[in-house]
């Protein structure tokens, strides 16, 4: 069964550094999402990615977050200068696009823990 | 304000039928989707709709801002966090139920 995958499974780095965090979605999926769950929280949605622009953001993804998807198979995550407060889970998600999309599942991949010392 | 509302643990015993509500206040969703969570997994949707249904062990109920996962012969495996979901434009999601179970 198709899945997505997200690398790495673990980032750890110093406040004030960039990471990008990596996603391969399912390959005829065509929107692209990120959440995080911090510790003990929810999960929150940050973003969602469709026809190469984002197509909805949440308070949280302010303008130290951005995606991209470079080529046709990865969609990345960066996160410019790290805070402590960035440290989290963070799941991307695919779906495809299905004609009346109401209940278009979203796809899960397993997430990449980011730790911010 | 658009959330999901769950609770936060349920306790139940092996071979019971566990039940996990939710309800939301997204004016605008529709559809409720379950997810399991194992730690270190990812999210893996269980049922899903804008209608009762079932997927094996797994029944879901419907109401129009409240729905109620169901799982049948609940085992020690199926202790987990579960996700109520809606869904509008963007996925919603609730806190998540942690599911314990006594043997």
């Amino acid at each position: 069964e198709p899945e997505v995958t997200q690398t790495p499974s673990h980032q750890v780095t110093q406040m004030g550094q960039e990471v990008i965090l990596r996603c391969v979605p399912i390959s005829n999926h065509l929107y692209f999402y990120w959440y995080r769950q911090i510790l003990g929280q929810k999960v929150e949605f940050l973003v969602s990615f469709y026809n190469n622009e984002i197509s909805e953001k949440s308070e949280i993804f302010d303008d130290q977050f951005s995606v991209e998807r470079p080529d046709g198979s990865n969609f990345t995550l960066k996160i410019r200068s790290t805070k402590l407060e960035d440290s989290a889970m963070y799941f991307c998600a695919s779906r495809e696009r299905v004609a009346g999309g109401r209940t278009d599942t979203q796809y899960f991949g397993p997430g990449t823990r980011l730790t911010v010392l | 304000k658009d959330q999901v509302f769950q609770p936060s643990t349920v306790a139940s015993s092996e071979g019971a039928v566990v039940e996990i509500f939710c309800n939301h206040s997204v004016s605008n969703a529709y559809n409720f989707f379950w997810y399991l969570h194992f730690p270190g997994c990812a999210p893996r949707l269980l049922v899903k709709g804008s209608k009762p249904s079932q997927q094996g062990r797994y029944n879901m109920t419907y109401e129009r801002f409240s729905s109620s996962l169901l799982i049948l012969q609940v085992r020690e495996a199926d202790a987990a966090v579960y996700y109520c979901v809606c869904n509008f434009n963007k996925f919603y999601f609730g806190s998540g139920t942690k599911l314990n179970v006594k043997p």
